[in-house]
């Protein structure tokens, strides 16, 4: 079974500065992808990145960079120059690249909020 | 490509009503998820579809769930005799998966309470 884990008590960050949200996982299998959603208060998910464990560079997606960490089961997100829209809900997951079901595992989320 | 929509988006209801929920998912994918989240928790896995096919359920789907895609399109999740522990958000998710990488797109998510 898969699990993610995510322990931060809730991040606060001043405006323009960077962030990282911390992430752990925990598989026995060798091929699965990471994944990061932001959830604002209206509920939607929005994906932010990906992350494959067969991958060889840190993923990037404009603001967001994933920090991944193999040995130590880490894939944490770092958000660069924080925007106040950035403030919400964030969410670790993943899912096995091999066998037919892909469902995601979540961790329980970090609240990031943005001052200005 | 209008992105993944889910109808209703707030539903109020009565214990032991039943209840159904809508989900469009962008018109290319052939995957569809199911998933639930109470306050305070990630989404957790209920059920998934492979075209019109369900192809998984989870034990967190009990025999008063049931949930459907006809011809491979929407999906609709029922709630039979509705319980109180069923208040959630129900968020329906939807990718294109042709093995490996699989990127799911979630809807806005239906908020069930149940009084």
């Amino acid at each position: 079974a898969q699990k993610i884990t995510q322990t931060q008590p809730g991040m606060f960050v001043q405006e323009k500065e960077a962030v990282t949200l911390d992430c752990t996982y925990d598989t026995s299998d060798q091929s699965y992808g990471l994944f990061w959603y932001k959830q604002p208060s209206s509920g939607e998910m929005i994906f932010l990145i990906y992350q494959g464990s067969y991958d060889e560079q840190n993923a990037t997606e404009g603001r967001y960079s994933l920090n991944f960490q193999k040995a130590r089961k880490s894939a944490n997100l770092v958000i660069s120059a924080s925007q106040l829209g950035d403030s919400a809900m964030y969410f670790c997951a993943m899912s096995l690249l091999t066998g037919a079901n892909s469902k995601l595992t979540f961790g329980k989320g970090i609240t990031l909020s943005v001052r200005p | 490509d209008t992105g993944v929509s889910q109808n209703p988006r707030h539903k109020i209801t009565k214990r032991g009503q039943n209840v159904t929920f809508r989900c469009d998912p962008i018109s290319e994918h052939n995957r569809l998820y199911w998933y639930r989240q109470t306050l305070g928790q990630g989404p957790e896995f209920l059920t998934y579809f492979q075209n019109e096919a369900q192809l998984e359920k989870s034990r967190l789907l009990s025999d008063r769930f049931s949930a459907e895609r006809p011809k491979g399109s929407f999906s609709t999740l029922e709630i039979q005799r509705t319980e109180q522990g069923d208040s959630a958000m129900y968020l329906c998710a939807s990718s294109w998966n042709s093995g490996g990488r699989d990127t799911q797109y979630f809807g806005p998510g239906t908020r069930l309470t149940v009084l």
